[in-house]
């Protein structure tokens, strides 16, 4: 069983839809992270939740929510999405959320596109 | 500003050895990280620096210089499936992770 488990793999959506993805980790972390994941490009921090708390928001904008039910799963919903959105959606899991050497760990992404 | 650079891609032959370098700008320094990355696949753990000098780990090794802002990974002998994006990043003075856009590394036979 691999320790972060994304769901979709791949989703395509029309720019009315709503449709959410989740993220579930079973290494008993206390921080949850989406990350946006485009061609060529740096992995663009999205959210941060610490022990279900968002502690960080880097301006993202309000068609991304996300929820944070449980220490142990991480939801993102998409709605009114735009095609610039079409991207690879990256959850990861880290013990805590800040200090020195503290890894990643990954799930394998949702591959969006927003037609 | 902060930035991270490597270069977008990079080939070699199996069997050999292969440099991929990341230079780095940021606002404090606490430490840099290598991913590795497969075509549709998450990316995963490479290695930690935090202190300046060569880490050893098998086939990889990471090598830092704080005073220069510069880091790279070595790969020896090559197999088919280190064919991967190599990401590099950076945690600043906040703890927060700058990263680079990747290196893609093709390996031919």
């Amino acid at each position: 069983e691999t320790g972060v488990t994304q769901t979709p793999r791949h989703l395509v959506m029309g720019m009315t839809n709503k449709k959410s993805l989740k993220c579930e980790q079973h290494l008993g972390h206390n921080a949850m992270y989406w990350y946006k994941q485009s061609a060529k490009k740096p992995l663009e921090l999205m959210f941060v939740y610490s022990l279900e708390e968002r502690v960080e928001n880097n301006s993202v904008p309000s068609r991304f929510s996300p929820e944070c039910p449980n220490s142990s799963h991480l939801f993102l919903h998409l709605h009114t999405l735009q095609p610039e959105d079409s991207a690879l959606y990256l959850c990861a899991s880290s013990p805590t959320p800040t200090g020195g050497g503290e890894k990643l760990f990954f799930g394998s992404g949702t591959q969006l596109s927003v037609l | 500003g902060q930035n991270i650079d490597q270069p977008t891609e990079m080939t070699a032959t199996e069997g050999a050895i292969v440099q991929i370098n990341c230079t780095y700008q940021t606002s404090g320094f606490n430490g840099l990280f290598w991913y590795q990355q497969h075509a549709g696949e998450a990316p995963t753990f490479l290695s930690y620096n935090v202190l300046d000098g060569l880490e050893e780990k098998g086939r990889f090794s990471s090598f830092l210089s704080r005073s220069k802002g510069y880091s790279y990974l070595l790969l020896k002998e090559l197999q088919m499936k280190d064919s991967a994006s190599y990401l590099c990043a950076t945690m600043d003075s906040n703890y927060q992770l700058i990263w680079g856009a990747g290196t893609k590394l093709i390996i031919k036979p």
